[in-house]
């Protein structure tokens, strides 16, 4: 099935620096690939995704890039400020070999320091 | 529109006992998924259902936990004679068709049922 690693699990940056985090995923035919916030005691956010027909997308200070040939995809995010401090976590969407499932990264701890 | 809806928010069964959870997933939206996180953890995939139909039950323990998702109604997911592991936080996501065409899928709060 669908294994998707990602890292770091830990990240810590200044304010306004720019964090990058990196998933790599198995099932060639995994065509949609999303990204969460999680805070503490929260629900799942859905903040950026990319389908596999396209390389990058941005929203804001959010970017995510997609490379198929390699099967991994990144979240950029930019000018980190101190509300972006949560767990990230970076998903794929497999339906052959992974099944019909959404499965999801073991998540980055993004803390954005003062 | 409300967005997800889970409940209830908080679950304390004591051993033996059996767990409901229910999630209504947002208007329009046929396809639930379920998934289970513990402490400091992340998502794992339980099950994906659409309406009166489990599409991906491959995440889910083969025995005393089931899900269904009915015609009219919540979708439900039923833990029988709960264990201490299976204290976690239970999730929700809905989308509005199946996640590779062109649909989003929303979180709800979550059930985080403790078994003492």
């Amino acid at each position: 099935g669908e294994n998707v690693e990602q890292h770091p699990s830990t990240l810590s940056v200044q304010e306004g620096d720019s964090a990058v985090i990196k998933c790599t995923y198995s099932d060639s035919a995994s065509n949609y690939f999303p990204w969460y916030k999680q805070e503490l005691g929260k629900r799942p956010q859905l903040i950026i995704d990319i389908r596999s027909n396209v390389g990058e997308k941005k929203d804001q200070r959010i970017a995510v890039t997609l490379n198929k040939t390699a099967k991994h995809f990144s979240l950029h995010i930019t000018e980190t400020q101190p509300e972006d401090s949560a767990v990230y976590f970076c998903a794929a969407w497999g339906l052959t070999g992974g099944g019909n499932k959404l499965t999801f990264g073991t998540g980055t701890q993004l803390k954005v320091e003062l | 529109n409300a967005g997800v809806m889970q409940n209830p928010r908080h679950l304390v069964r004591r051993r033996g006992q059996e767990a409901r959870l229910r999630c209504s997933p947002m208007k329009g939206h046929s396809h639930v998924y379920w998934y289970r996180q513990l402490p400091e953890e992340g998502l794992k995939f339980m099950v994906y259902l659409q309406k009166e139909n489990i599409i991906d039950e491959s995440g889910m323990p083969k025995e005393r936990f089931s899900a269904e998702f009915p015609k009219e109604g919540p979708s439900i997911l039923r833990i029988q004679q709960v264990v201490r592991g299976d204290s976690a936080a239970y999730f929700c996501a809905s989308s509005f068709r199946q996640l590779g065409h062109d649909t989003e899928a929303f979180f709800g709060q979550g059930t985080r049922l403790t078994v003492v």
